[in-house]
């Protein structure tokens, strides 16, 4: 059973802070991304790495950056977070290749920037 | 501009009853589609994909519908049960393993 694991459900920091995100997935798979969930929006892809060291923006990348310096991790930075950074962070892991393009999500981390 | 549109932010329906989830798109070169159940406070769950080259696909009471010429799908659930309230995501395949999602609606069914 795939298992994606988000480091914290529920984070509260300051306007300015670095905030970290970290993800972990458990099935070796080759693609990670990130997204941002808010309402009337749906799901809105942040960065996206198909390798080890390899990323790809995604639509609304502005304000972060990333970081997968080994296959199950891959970590959002939000290098000065600001209040319209508030928001539901998901991550999601798939397979490379096009055997299936389902992607596997985390639970989830609600960050709110006060 | 959204190149995948779920119009109808919310839909209610009683239990035992067909739900019927729509979903448009504008870029003709999405092959692949998904549908995915989220609950509140959980990571969304894939539902239902199909290929382009197909025009329906089945799973038990999950059914998609896919009429590429009108660029519109629908996700038809029969019969409805209360677990099946949650918010419903269409998404299309962009390119390589990279996904559009529609903004969701919630479906509510009333027991």
């Amino acid at each position: 059973d795939v298992k994606v694991t988000q480091s914290s459900r529920y984070l509260v920091k300051r306007t300015g802070e670095k905030v970290f995100l970290e993800c972990v997935q458990d099935m070796d798979h080759e693609n990670m991304f990130w997204y941002r969930q808010d309402p009337g929006l749906g799901l809105r892809l942040i960065y996206f790495s198909y390798d080890v060291k390899m990323k790809e923006k995604g639509d609304i990348p502005e304000g972060y950056s990333v970081s997968r310096e080994k296959k199950e991790r891959f970590s959002l930075i939000l290098e000065s977070a600001s209040t319209n950074q508030t928001s539901m962070y998901l991550c999601a892991s798939s397979f490379g290749g096009s055997v299936s393009y389902e992607q596997y999500f985390g639970p989830g981390t609600r960050l709110t920037v006060t | 501009d959204q190149q995948v549109k779920q119009n109808s932010p919310s839909l209610s329906v009683q239990e035992g009853r067909i739900s019927i989830l729509n979903c448009d798109y504008t870029n003709s070169m999405f092959d692949y589609f998904l549908w995915y159940k989220k609950y509140p406070a959980e990571g969304p769950t894939f539902l239902i994909s199909i290929s382009s080259i197909k025009d329906k696909n089945e799973d038990g009471r999950f059914t998609v519908f896919l009429n590429k010429s009108a660029k519109h799908l629908s996700l038809h659930i029969v019969p409805s049960q209360p677990g099946d309230s949650a918010v419903y995501f269409c998404a299309a395949r962009e390119y390589g393993n990279k996904l559009v999602f529609g903004a969701g609606t919630i479906l509510r069914v009333k027991s």
